[in-house]
């Protein structure tokens, strides 16, 4: 079965650097998430979409936005990169006909020195 | 605001015995999804077990079956006939089902398990 793919798996940027990350849904999924995990952390939620618009904001620095594009694959732009960003990044998709079961993708280990 | 409580920090348990791993929460609503998360050394994060609110009856995946309490707000997961390969980080998760698309999951700190040979 596909799975939801995440691109960079490996990313290292310097400080105030951009970084932008990728996430393509499992397909017919209609929303996507995306969750930062620090070492050593929870998950911690940063936005979703639902058919290409905004529809929950969490935790999400003002330096970071995201968002879904027509074929529903979603990116999340980081912008004036600093250590604490350091983290594991998942997107996960789900589909609103249901019990809205999220599925992770493998996630993007980011590492800014 | 809703909170997820992992109380152990840490487990182990001998291969093939049964272990459980306990989780609560704390909501005002009554209509809820609580989920249970497998992140083994790779990091994915894998759906082990989900439970529906409104479910009386508790949910069974494989060796994998939850304790829903509902009243004391208690989501314990149990794993029976333990495997080496289910050494893993396990986290408990709460999603609202007050509306149809917003629904982020809210997880607990997490319970690292041990599975000794």
């Amino acid at each position: 079965a596909a799975g939801v793919i995440q691109s960079p798996r490996h990313l290292i940027k310097e400080k105030r650097e951009t970084a932008t990350l990728k996430c393509y849904p499992i397909p017919r999924h209609d929303t996507v998430y995306w969750y930062q995990q620090g070492p050593g952390q929870d998950p911690q939620f940063l936005i979703s979409f639902y058919e290409k618009m905004q529809s929950d904001k969490g935790s999400i620095p003002d330096r970071f936005s995201a968002q879904q594009f027509s074929d529903y694959h979603s990116e999340l732009n980081m912008s004036s990169l600093e250590l604490g960003d350091s983290a594991l990044y998942f997107c996960a998709s789900s589909f609103t006909g249901g019990v809205n079961e999220q599925y992770f993708g493998p996630g993007t280990r980011l590492t800014v020195t | 605001a809703q909170t997820v409580t992992q109380s152990q920090p840490e487990m182990s348990v001998q291969e093939a015995e049964t272990v459980t791993l306990s989780c609560t929460y704390d909501t005002s609503e009554s209509d809820y999804y609580l989920f249970w998360y497998k992140q083994p050394p790779s990091r994915q994060m894998i759906l082990v077990i989900r439970q529906e609110a409104y479910k009386q009856q508790n949910a069974t995946e494989n060796r994998f079956s939850v304790n829903f309490q509902k009243a004391a707000k208690s989501f314990s997961l149990k794993i029976s006939d333990s495997q080496l390969g289910d050494a893993a980080m396990y986290f408990c998760a709460y999603r609202s089902a007050r509306y149809r698309v917003q629904g982020n999951l809210i997880f607990g700190k997490g319970t690292k398990l041990s599975v000794k040979p």
